[in-house]
C-alpha cells in the first residue's frame, strides 16, 4: 500500500509567523509532489509543485523536498487568517499518473 | 487557465436511485479523468481512472457495477451511481491533468446526500 503520511493537526500558528506543513511518503518511485489547499466543503486547489530535491520558492510559500528521506515539506511564511484550511500533500508515480493524498493537515492562522 | 467543470454541486436523492455527475473539461482535451471520493474530515480516495474511449480503471475496493464511468468524449467524463444508499453520501470530486500546465486541475465537486 503506498501511503502519504500527515500529522492532522490542527497546526495553530498567529498571524504572521510562519507555518510548517510536513509529509512523508512510503513509495520510492514517486517523482511529483504536490501541496493543495482545501478549504472547507471545497474542491483543492493547487499550492506548489515541487519535482526535484531542495527548496522551491512561490511568494509566501516554500516546498522542500528531499527525495532520500521520502519527505517533503511546506512553509508559509506571513501567515494570513485565510491561510486558514487542510494542506493536501499529494504523490504520484509519475508527471500524469494518479496522485495519492495524504490525510491533510488542518491549519488554523489566530488573530 | 484551464478549468475543468463539474455538475451538480449539490444534490439529494432518496435510496434507490441513480444520479449522475458531469465533469466537462473547458478550453482543453483531457484524455483522462480522475474520480475521487471524499468522507468528512478524510482525505481524496482515488475511486478510479477514466480513459476517453475506453473503460475506466477501477481502484481496489471500488464497485464498478455500482460506479459507472462514461468518458465518450475528450471533454466529458460522467460518473453514475446507481441503487444509491445512505452509505454513499459523499464529496465527489473529477480531476484531470492539463498538458503544459502544472499539478492536476479539479472540478468543484459535487455534495451528494442519499436519503
Amino acid at each position: 500500500q503506498k501511503e502519504v503520511e500527515q500529522n492532522s493537526g490542527p497546526l495553530s500558528v498567529p498571524e504572521g509567523a510562519i507555518a510548517s506543513l510536513n509529509c512523508t511518503y512510503s513509495d520510492r518511485g514517486s517523482q511529483s509532489f504536490f501541496w493543495y489547499r482545501q478549504y472547507s466543503g471545497k474542491s483543492p486547489e493547487l499550492i506548489m509543485s515541487i519535482y526535484s530535491n531542495g527548496d522551491k520558492e512561490d511568494g509566501r510559500f516554500t516546498a522542500q523536498l528531499n527525495k532520500a528521506s521520502q519527505y517533503v515539506s511546506l512553509l508559509i511564511r506571513d501567515s494570513q487568517p485565510s491561510d486558514s484550511a487542510t494542506y493536501l500533500c499529494a504523490v504520484s508515480p509519475g508527471t500524469a499518473s494518479k496522485l495519492t493524498f495524504g490525510t491533510g493537515t488542518r491549519l488554523q492562522v489566530t488573530l | 487557465g484551464a478549468v475543468v467543470s463539474q455538475h451538480p454541486s449539490r444534490v439529494i436523492c432518496k435510496s434507490g436511485t441513480s444520479v449522475k455527475i458531469e465533469c466537462r473539461s473547458l478550453d482543453f482535451q483531457a484524455t483522462t479523468m480522475f474520480w475521487y471520493r471524499q468522507f468528512p474530515k478524510q482525505s481524496l480516495m482515488l475511486m478510479a481512472t477514466s480513459n476517453e474511449g475506453s473503460k475506466a480503471t477501477y481502484e481496489q475496493g471500488v464497485e464498478k457495477d455500482k460506479f459507472l464511468i462514461n468518458h465518450a468524449s475528450l471533454t466529458l467524463s460522467t460518473l453514475t451511481v446507481t441503487s444509491a444508499h445512505p452509505e454513499d453520501s459523499s464529496f465527489y470530486i473529477c480531476s484531470a491533468r492539463v498538458l503544459g500546465a502544472d499539478g492536476y486541475t479539479f472540478g468543484s465537486g459535487t455534495r451528494l446526500t442519499v436519503v
